[in-house]
């Protein structure tokens, strides 16, 4: 059965200090993995598409990575305003584009 | 003015009554998915259509039906809606081409009685 599991649940942060949330997944043919943040009452906004283990994407202070088993989202220097929700989802063939979706990650970054 | 947008963004109603939620979309993507979100479980997906003459059930399709009106409109109908049916159910769209994102509405925040 395909899976995508995040962790941690929930993560709160001092102003500045990175870290890192986990995606795990369990798909046959993997043929993308996306990141999205979701901010309360608003629909989840895309933020990168992962392909190929190996491959990376950065933007502002987010950066993706992937291998063949899990990606990462690194946080670098976080600000108040990188607070949400961030989900991972992996598209499964035998459901054409459909997304399977993990739990999510809420981040909290105090000031 | 958004380019995926649901109607509505708040309804309560009763357990029985039929609901209509609408998505319309204004990117000229040919796919349309309906999914819902449950504290806990996530996102799930309960239908999916690749244009107007192709729809097909997703993870959670039971108690759901849906309509493709036209490329742009794609609603979803609660025939008898019951309590469990409660949660955020959001609208996305994806262009054609494989592994292209999927981009989604604000949802509509439905609570059934």
């Amino acid at each position: 059965e395909d899976q995508v599991t995040q962790s941690p649940e929930a993560l709160r942060l001092q102003e500045g200090e990175s870290s890192s949330l986990n995606c795990s997944y369990t798909v046959s043919g993997l043929r993308g993995l996306f990141w999205y943040r979701q901010d309360p009452g608003k629909g989840p906004e895309f933020l990168f598409t992962l392909y190929s283990a190996g491959e990376e994407k950065e933007k502002e202070r987010l950066k993706a990575t992937l291998t063949k088993k899990e990606s990462f989202l690194h946080i670098t220097a976080p600000k108040p305003e990188d607070s949400a929700t961030y989900l991972c989802a992996v598209q499964a063939p035998q459901a054409g584009t459909a997304l399977i979706f993990g739990k999510g990650t809420t981040l909290s970054v105090s000031s | 003015d958004a380019d995926v947008t649901q109607t509505p963004r708040n309804r309560i109603t009763k357990t029985g009554k039929r609901i209509m939620l609408e998505c319309s979309q204004t990117k000229g993507h040919d796919r349309m998915y309906w999914y819902r979100q449950d504290p806990g479980l996530g996102l799930r997906l309960i239908y999916y259509s690749f244009d107007v003459k192709d729809i097909n059930k997703g993870e959670i399709s039971d108690g759901y039906s849906v309509s493709r009106q036209a490329q742009a409109k794609f609603s979803l109908s609660l025939e008898s809606a019951i309590p469990n049916q409660t949660a955020l159910y959001f609208c996305a769209t994806s262009g054609t081409v494989s592994n292209q994102p999927q981009h989604f509405g604000d949802g509509t925040r439905l609570s059934i009685l």
